[in-house]
């Protein structure tokens, strides 16, 4: 069956700039999970919703992080007035349920310039 | 948090066995697991194991978990050049929502 897709797959955008990244988790999967991969590092956590709320954000960086899954189904990660630092590859993850196996997507990499 | 830790390089000869090893410091572990990651692309699961079993074979793989040393290892046997990546170890632990990873091991497999 079909996988996690993210949208889009690279972002290049200006300091100070609004970005939204999206994600389609695979189909009846509870638990999203967004992280984000900088330059020769592993995933960092950000964000983990079951279902429709925000269940753990305790890993957003900070309030210009912001990330939304209102049905319960796809995700938007936003960044507000993004910052050269942001730059990174941001993973979405999906899984059955809360500490089952996760499910990457292929990544959205976000450049900021 | 928890730390866990890879080294960062590998290099075989192709058709030889792949030893990556990772050790992490949380002994609430409840799965570790195994990803690879080709370049430009996202991560694909592998396989995992359950933290209190010692071994696991899935064809070419073998996970070995040591949970006395917090110790992890992924055999790859009869190494292809397809199998050149970057492979990084996550662990679940109690009470945690997301996975925590390794810093990742670059596998260079030579022909």
């Amino acid at each position: 069956g079909a996988g996690v897709s993210q949208t889009p797959s690279n972002k290049v955008t200006e300091k100070g700039k609004y970005v939204e990244l999206r994600c389609d988790p695979i189909s009846g999967h509870t638990a999203l999970y967004w992280y984000r991969q900088s330059l020769g590092q592993g995933p960092e956590f950000l964000i983990y919703f079951q279902g429709t709320g925000a269940a753990d954000d305790s890993g957003l960086p900070n309030d210009r992080f912001f990330a939304v899954r209102p049905e319960g189904s796809v995700s938007t990660l936003k960044i507000q007035r993004t910052e050269r630092g942001d730059s990174a590859v941001y993973l979405c993850a999906s899984s059955p349920d809360r500490q089952e196996t996760q499910y990457f997507g292929p990544g959205t990499r976000l450049l900021v310039l | 948090g928890e730390d866990v830790e890879q080294s960062l390089f590998l290099s075989v000869r192709e058709g030889d066995s792949s030893v990556i090893n990772c050790t992490y410091t949380d002994s609430s572990s409840t799965y570790l697991y195994w990803y690879k990651q080709e370049p430009g692309a996202g991560l694909q699961l592998l396989t995992y194991i359950f933290s209190n079993m010692d071994m696991k074979q899935d064809q070419r793989l073998t996970v070995l978990l040591n949970k006395k040393d917090k110790h992890l290892s992924l055999r790859i046997a009869d190494t292809q050049t397809g199998d050149s990546a970057i492979y990084f170890c996550a662990e679940s632990v109690t009470g945690a929502n997301n996975l925590f990873f390794g810093t990742g091991t670059r596998l260079t497999v030579i022909p």
